[in-house]
């Protein structure tokens, strides 16, 4: 069965520093999704990608955040400078129709120290 | 905006059945979603109804939704050890991002 791939399915790192999430989708979904999800919470829309280009950024805090999806395949998400408010885990999903039946990879848990 | 409710914690015996419930408030949504979240994983889509369908069965799992009172419940029959997780309601309207709710904690009791 196909399955969306994310790594490291663990990070841990200092306050200031680069960090980066990788994932795959599962082959053929055209939207990918990159999500946020605190403990104790639901996932919540960082940023979504139709093929390579963004169509939904809204949520994402620029600033520290950027995503990528160069050739509308595999994406990364990268967070710099992290900060102790960053915790979290960080989920990627991928769909064939828009917002439509997302399929989930295992999540990348992160910590900020 | 819209939003998702979902009661926190509900504990049941080995071999009763579950019932989990969802509110929502936005009128237009399409598509409800159940989702299933086991610790330290991510979230596996269990099953999803359509707006204009009222029930929807899958082997031990029946969504019921009530659109008039804007109600989604799944119910779980034979809960096992391992249906113990987070269960997540969410929907979306019209291709807008997906709402979840916060999440209920199944615990299933031997």
């Amino acid at each position: 069965e196909a399955e969306v791939a994310q790594s490291p399915r663990y990070k841990i790192t200092e306050k200031s520093q680069a960090v980066a999430f990788w994932c795959d989708p599962i082959s053929g979904h055209a939207t990918l999704y990159w999500y946020r999800q605190i403990l104790g919470q639901g996932p919540e829309l960082l940023v979504q990608f139709q093929d390579e280009s963004v169509v939904d950024d809204s949520q994402l805090p620029k600033d520290r955040f950027s995503a990528e999806r160069l050739k509308g395949v595999d994406s990364t998400l990268k967070i710099q400078p992290a900060e102790l408010g960053d915790s979290a885990m960080y989920l990627c999903a991928s769909s064939l129709r828009v917002a439509h039946e997302q399929y989930f990879g295992p999540g990348t848990r992160l910590t900020v120290t | 905006g819209e939003d998702v409710e979902q009661s926190l914690f509900l504990s049941v015996r080995e071999g009763d059945s579950s019932v989990i419930n969802c509110t929502y408030t936005d009128s237009s949504s399409t598509y409800l979603y159940w989702y299933k979240q086991e610790p330290g994983a991510g979230l596996q889509l269990l099953t999803y109804i359509f707006s204009n369908m009222d029930m929807k069965q899958d082997q031990r799992l029946t969504v019921l939704l009530n659109k008039k009172d804007k109600h989604l419940s799944l119910r779980i029959a034979d809960t096992q050890t391992g249906d113990s997780a987070i269960y997540f309601c969410a929907e979306t309207a019209s291709a807008r991002q997906l709402t979840f709710g916060s999440g209920t904690q199944l615990t299933v009791l031997p």
